[in-house]
């Protein structure tokens, strides 16, 4: 029963290039949503994604970042033209179908990036 | 809007005594739910327990206990018997619910880093 999988657990890039970075929810999950951690500070919530749709993405940075989950294969964040500000862990969790707001949310590993 | 306080960067313990981390929270959410989250060294998260705003009683996981004072909007963890494995981030969070999508992310405080010591 495997958990959310992330990858790459670490991720280095330099200045202008893209990085992907890549969430497999538990089985049977359809709720996805993505996180910045900054060093020594709490998890800032970026998006928030259902199969095929963005249900909210008030956290994300209006330029250069992306997120989509399509209906076949695993969630992806998409940072073009990275700069020094973007290293951080990225943190994918997921939830089952449903409304509750008791609803664990599972977390990945997390994605170490480092723009050098 | 949803907000999360957590007003303790650093708390230090000794081992097998009770520690009480605060966590106070603002919502216009009828329904929401109070998650605490423990995130070691490692980095991973790990769900340590969960209190509904319709609970009546105080939420109990093992070591773990939320006092949760809703007219006060505050959720604090208590651990109990601290263990040297305790050492980590803490960090509070909350998911509320509206209407026109439904549930929300949880939206987390900036956490409490607890040391427990010998």
């Amino acid at each position: 029963n495997a958990g959310v999988m992330q990858n790459p657990r670490h991720l280095v890039r330099r200045r202008g290039q893209e990085a992907r970075l890549r969430c497999s929810p538990v089985k049977g999950h359809s709720h996805v949503y993505w996180y910045r951690q900054l060093p020594e500070e709490g998890l800032k919530f970026m998006v928030y994604l259902q199969k095929e749709n963005i249900i909210d993405e008030s956290g994300m940075p209006k330029e250069r970042f992306s997120a989509e989950f399509p209906k076949e294969g695993p969630s992806i964040l998409r940072i073009q033209q990275v700069v020094r500000g973007d290293s951080a862990a990225y943190f994918c969790a997921s939830s089952p179908p449903g409304q509750g707001v008791n609803t664990e949310a599972f977390f990945g590993q997390g994605t170490r990036l480092t723009v050098v | 809007a949803q907000k999360i306080t957590q007003t303790q960067p650093g708390m230090f313990v000794q081992e097998k005594e009770a520690v009480t981390l605060d966590c106070t929270y603002d919502t216009s959410d009828q329904s929401y739910g109070l998650f605490w989250y423990k995130q070691p060294s490692s980095g991973e998260m790990i769900f340590l327990i969960y209190q509904g705003s319709y609970d009546e009683q105080n939420a109990t996981e093992g070591r773990y206990s939320l006092n949760f004072q809703k007219a006060r909007k505050s959720a604090n963890l208590v651990i109990s018997a601290s263990q040297l494995g305790d050492s980590a981030m803490y960090f509070c969070a909350m998911r509320g619910f509206f209407m026109d999508t439904g549930r929300r992310a949880l939206t987390f405080g900036s956490g409490t880093r607890l040391q427990v010591q010998p």
